[in-house]
């Protein structure tokens, strides 16, 4: 049972563009939400988090929204680098009592941005 | 400061034989997690430690599995007679209260079961 989802294994973009990546729950308990980046043969790196209680949070290049009627969250990067090219994954807590503080990953979406 | 560390990087073992993995968390950090990440997924939980007790260690796969941390720091993670299937990325995460806020990783440590 794949609670947090994220669809696209991989997206391939033009440096400059925007890269959208997307992720989707179905625990309509979680309520805090969080994107890594991952480079091989390190460990997640925090990019950007967002709480329930908002629908957009911004940090310099990065964008995360939140739609919970839709159960579903995107990343944006503006403009994207040949350096930001990684495995996003998408990560959400808050399911209540011993979830609390656990964090239930996506798959993974692998971004490729081509200078 | 440091971030999180994690000994060994890589494990080679044999079948049936016993590993301990090493996590060291940020300085102050109260919380502290380990995850499982397998090829082409994302990690997954395995157990939450809130100072020196196991708040959560609904993760474990089985009773081969154990984690202790018990001065409220350093934290090892115990597997008895691998199996080919534990071969995968073990992952450390540490945070400071635990809870809905964001977790730190360590590199990882790399257990390859023969």
């Amino acid at each position: 049972d794949q609670q947090v989802k994220q669809n696209s294994p991989s997206l391939s973009v033009q440096e400059g563009r925007i890269s959208i990546l997307n992720c989707d729950y179905t625990n309509s308990m979680f309520d805090y939400f969080l994107w890594y980046k991952k480079y091989p043969a390190e460990g997640p790196t925090f990019l950007i988090s967002i709480s329930s209680i908002k629908d957009k949070n911004e940090d310099g290049r990065f964008t995360v929204f939140l739609n919970k009627s839709a159960k579903h969250l995107s990343l944006h990067i503006v403009p994207s680098q040949p350096g930001d090219s990684a495995v996003y994954f998408c990560a959400a807590s808050g399911a209540g009592g011993t979830s609390y503080g656990k964090l239930t990953f996506g798959q993974g979406t692998i971004l490729t941005v081509h200078p | 400061g440091a971030g999180v560390s994690q000994t060994p990087s890589n494990k080679v073992t044999e079948k049936g034989k016993y590993v301990e993995l090493r996590c060291d968390p940020i300085s102050g950090h109260t919380a502290l997690y380990w995850y499982r990440q397998s090829l082409g997924q994302g990690p997954e939980f395995l157990i939450y430690f809130q100072g020196t007790g196991a708040a959560d260690d609904s993760g474990l796969p089985n009773d081969r599995f154990f984690a202790v941390r018990p001065e409220g720091s350093v934290s090892t993670l115990k597997i008895q007679r691998t199996e080919r299937g534990d071969s995968a990325v073990y992952l450390c995460a540490s945070s400071l209260k635990g809870g809905e806020e964001t977790q730190y990783f360590g590199p990882g440590t790399r257990l390859l079961v023969l």
